[in-house]
């Protein structure tokens, strides 16, 4: 069974641009989130969708956004790019959301802005 | 949690001892909880996780201890072997709020 798979891997953009990341979550999984992790740091929750609709967000600025997909496939866009959104991205799907599912992370997309 | 970056908390120990990985949480209506491991350049992989109603659970050479008087939550590897070196991560279930907090990290170092 194929895990989460994110696009790009790597992604270099400048200040004030849009960056575009992308996630297939795990066959049969409905729920997809989003976390951001700067360097050395720990995760930070951005994102949840279930079933297409967003159900919750972090304490970010409305600059990020996404949508899922009907195919549960996912992606995160970051408008007006500051040099600290650079970080890694990672996605993660689970079961329909709710408590005693676990998250299943991808590797992530590393997002540089210069 | 936030993880202090540079200053992870790091752990080392020799292959074959026994590894015990500390974390606190804060949110006492939390009811799920899950240890994650993070090798470079990789996404946070699945280790074991545990419902507020135990307070032990063991997996292959993982054991997770939950003690909800104190909200705290301990990782043990046995026979921790040069592929255990990673960051590891627990992460709590905030019920009402519906995503998986994570805690600050701690850096497990094994040598031979």
């Amino acid at each position: 069974e194929a895990g989460v798979t994110q696009s790009p891997t790597h992604l270099i953009k400048t200040r004030g641009q849009q960056a575009t990341l992308r996630c297939s979550p795990i066959s049969g999984h409905t729920s997809v989130y989003w976390y951001q992790q700067a360097l050395g740091l720990g995760l930070q929750f951005l994102l949840w969708y279930d079933e297409g609709e967003e159900r919750n967000r972090g304490n970010f600025p409305p600059r990020f956004s996404g949508r899922q997909f009907p195919n549960y496939s996912s992606e995160l866009n970051v408008n007006a790019l500051e040099l600290e959104d650079s970080a890694l991205y990672l996605c993660a799907s689970s079961l329909a959301a709710g408590q005693g599912k676990p998250l299943h992370f991808g590797n992530g997309t590393r997002l540089t802005v210069t | 949690g936030e993880s202090v970056g540079l200053h992870l908390p790091t752990l080392s120990v020799q292959e074959g001892d026994n590894s015990i990985i500390n974390c606190a949480y804060s949110n006492s209506a939390s009811d799920y909880f899950i240890w994650y491991k993070q090798e470079s350049g990789k996404g946070p992989q699945f280790i074991i996780d545990i419902r507020s109603n135990m307070d032990k659970r063991q997996g292959q050479r993982v054991t997770v201890l939950l003690n909800k008087t104190v909200k705290h939550l301990s990782l043990q590897i046995a026979a921790t072997q040069p592929g255990d070196s990673a960051v590891y991560f627990c992460a709590d279930y905030l019920t009402g709020f519906q995503k998986l907090v994570f805690g600050t990290g701690t850096r497990l170092l094994v040598s031979p």
